[in-house]
């Protein structure tokens, strides 16, 4: 199997731009897609981006996905910071039997 | 609205049998295209996929947590469930039923969580 490498957290000031690696140890990063999740203390995950790039319904335009085949990674980028966007946000993806495999987790603090 | 909702005992006696029920509202799992998941956040860290089961009874598990881990359901109930034996103070988490889209693989919505500790 493989793993999923975020950095444990990031930091930003409201208004800026982040970006949240999560590179694959094994295969292909376009062999499966990535999901991203956000979730806020004390509560279940929600879905950021699906698919590489796709954004669920009611998810702002200011979060985007991709991969990168050259590094083997995935990104999601929150650009126009705000304060509510702090929270826990987590890759996902999966191998050929379809087993799960979720990254570490990245800490994003808007300060 | 799909609506996920776990269920059971909220502290196991350690070497004793976890036994978790996630009701499911708004959506039938015999409509297929879904998998009906088991997900674990030990506390203060990330997530870990326990496994899955279609509603044709395939099932799907974590092969770190394969030897003691059942996943069945009962569509009759519009339920699935969660069997985690000989369980220890590491397995002490909140445990999250979700389903999953079978072609993107995508966990789309999420119960609430339920704690579970494992104490004497």
């Amino acid at each position: 199997n493989f793993m999923l490498t975020q950095p444990h957290s990031v930091s930003e000031s409201p208004g800026k731009t982040v970006t949240i690696s999560c590179t694959r140890s094994s295969g292909s990063i376009a062999s499966n897609y990535v999901q991203w999740y956000q979730q806020r203390p004390g509560s279940a995950p929600t879905t950021v981006i699906y698919e590489d790039n796709q954004r669920p319904s009611g998810v702002p335009d200011r979060f985007s996905g991709s991969i990168d085949s050259s590094s083997n990674s995935a990104s999601l980028t929150i650009s126009g910071l705000k304060t509510e966007d702090e929270a826990d946000y987590y890759c996902q993806s999966y191998d050929s039997s379809i087993h799960v495999v979720f990254g570490g987790g990245t800490k994003l603090t808007v300060l | 609205q799909v609506q996920l909702q776990e269920s059971g005992p909220g502290l196991v006696k350690p070497s004793q049998t976890l036994s978790l029920t996630c009701t499911v509202s708004g959506g039938s799992i015999s409509s297929g295209g879904y998998y009906w998941s088991w997900i674990r956040q030990h506390p203060g860290k990330g997530l870990e996929w326990i496994g899955y089961i279609y509603y044709s009874g395939s099932t799907y598990y974590n092969p770190s947590l394969k030897s003691r881990v059942t996943i069945s359901v009962d569509t009759s109930k519009n339920q699935f469930s969660l069997k985690l034996s000989s369980v220890t103070a590491a397995d002490t988490a909140v445990y999250y039923c979700a389903r999953a889209g079978s072609t993107t693989m995508t966990f789309d919505y999420w119960g609430q969580g339920t704690l579970v500790t494992v104490s004497s």
